[in-house]
């Protein structure tokens, strides 16, 4: 069966310090995989999707950026978070378009 | 602007009733639309989805509805039951690569 590791759980960053979040599958090969983030009392929005490795389309601007080094791999990265990065993260993955997607734990970031 | 909307922040139900929790949509183009349900602090968990080219979807004690003349779809949770007690997030499929639209979520509370 397919399972979906993120980690770490939580994270505490201090505004301008890098940013690395790392997702992967198991258990599938070629995966769709997404980055969500949900903000306090908000809905998820969609950050950055991955269709294949080294192939990533990003949903809105903002100061994050996401790589897929390997098929089964999925990194958010920041080079200098700012304070809006805090939230709740999530990857997930689908084995295609219109086909649920399904989610890791999440990361609870906090910038401060 | 909102395209996947659920009107209702919060539902309270009894246990062994029925919950309903709506869900409206915008964009006519959207032909494929999810449920999920999540617990603070973890992913978001796949309940059930529904195609445009069906009105009806169940699956044990989840039923969804789809009336594509309104633009609406309608979870159905019967019985209730405690542990049901969640925020469920309606879904739409925007695009061929699976980008998922979601609402804000309704947090549903089912008391014994």
């Amino acid at each position: 069966s397919q399972t979906i590791h993120q980690w770490p759980a939580t994270l505490v960053q201090p505004v301008g310090s890098p940013l690395s979040l790392e997702c992967t599958v198991e258990g599938t090969s070629n995966p769709n995989l997404y980055w969500y983030r949900q903000a306090a009392g908000r809905g998820l929005q969609l950050l950055f999707y991955s269709v294949g490795i080294g192939q990533i389309s990003s949903e809105v601007p903002q100061n994050l950026s996401a790589s897929r080094p390997q098929d089964r791999q999925f990194i958010l990265s920041s080079k200098k978070l700012l304070l809006s990065d805090s939230g709740f993260y999530l990857c997930a993955w689908s084995h295609s378009g219109r086909t649920p997607q399904y989610f890791g734990a999440g990361t609870r970031l906090s910038v401060l | 602007d909102q395209q996947v909307k659920q009107n209702s922040p919060s539902l309270s139900v009894q246990e062994g009733r029925i919950s309903i929790l709506n869900c409206d949509y915008t964009n006519s183009m959207f032909d494929y639309f999810l449920w999920y349900k999540k617990y603070p602090a973890e992913g978001p968990t796949f309940l059930i989805s529904i195609s445009s080219i069906k009105d009806k979807n169940e699956d044990g004690r989840f039923t969804v509805f789809l009336n594509k003349s309104a633009k609406h779809l309608s979870l159905h949770i019967v019985p209730s039951q405690p542990g049901d007690s969640a925020v469920y997030f309606c879904a739409a499929d925007g695009g061929s690569q699976g980008n998922l639209i979601f609402g804000k979520g309704t947090k549903l509370s089912v008391k014994p």
